[in-house]
């Protein structure tokens, strides 16, 4: 069965440190995608990225960047000198051949100035 | 270009009342999704439409409805309104159905049952 984990459910830090938010999926398809969405306090979720199960390159944009790897199952996303416009809570999907997205929990990531 | 919007906002119920909720997609969007988000929650699939047809159903009751207009927009409904109801609904709208397809969200309505 599929399923998508975060195991932070919450993480705080000071601004401008570096934050990664963990993502581990499960899914027995060898083609399938993966998506990191952001949910401000306003509660709108903003597409971040989408990433298929064959293209297993990092990924940079800006301050943030996105490494998956396949052998351990994991699309992690680190921030680099987070800045309190980046709290927000955070989630990573999957969408296998059952074409629906499965959702992790979510980290409520807190940001202090 | 317009992104996904919703309607209302804000709605404030009473329990046993039926609640509409509207979608709007993005321009050339023929998806239209549904979630409910109750407070300090995850996302709950409730409903996925493609052109016009319910393609997929998540595990809520029958009270919880909803239809796609011809263009493309959505309609969610919930009758006999619970307690429990209270949530934010987000829609989501993709242009297509394949497996790349990336959904996109509105602002979401945040409803209320009192």
């Amino acid at each position: 069965a599929q399923k998508v984990t975060q195991a932070q459910t919450e993480i705080s830090v000071v601004e401008k440190e570096d934050v990664t938010l963990d993502c581990v999926y499960e899914t027995r398809d060898t083609t399938y995608y993966l998506f990191w969405y952001k949910q401000p306090p306003s509660g709108e979720l903003v597409f971040l990225i989408r990433r298929n199960s064959f293209d297993e390159q990092n990924e940079i944009s800006g301050r943030y960047s996105w490494n998956f790897q396949k052998s351990t199952s994991s699309f992690n996303f680190t921030i680099t000198a987070s800045q309190v416009v980046d709290s927000a809570v955070y989630f990573c999907a999957l969408k296998d051949s059952n074409y629906q997205l499965i959702w992790g929990a979510g980290t409520k990531l807190i940001i202090k100035p | 270009e317009a992104g996904v919007t919703q309607s209302p906002t804000h709605l404030i119920k009473t329990r046993g009342q039926q609640a509409t909720l509207r979608c709007s997609p993005i321009s050339g969007h023929t998806s239209v999704y549904w979630y409910q988000q109750a407070l300090g929650l995850g996302l709950q699939f409730l409903l996925w439409y493609d052109e016009g047809e319910e393609r997929n159903r998540g595990n809520f009751p029958p009270r919880f409805s909803g239809r796609q207009f011809p263009n493309y927009s959505s309609e969610l409904n919930v009758n006999a309104l619970e307690l429990e109801d209270s949530a934010l609904y987000l829609c989501a709208s993709s242009s297509g159905t394949g497996l790349s397809e990336t959904q996109y969200f509105g602002p979401g309505t945040r409803l209320l049952v009192l």
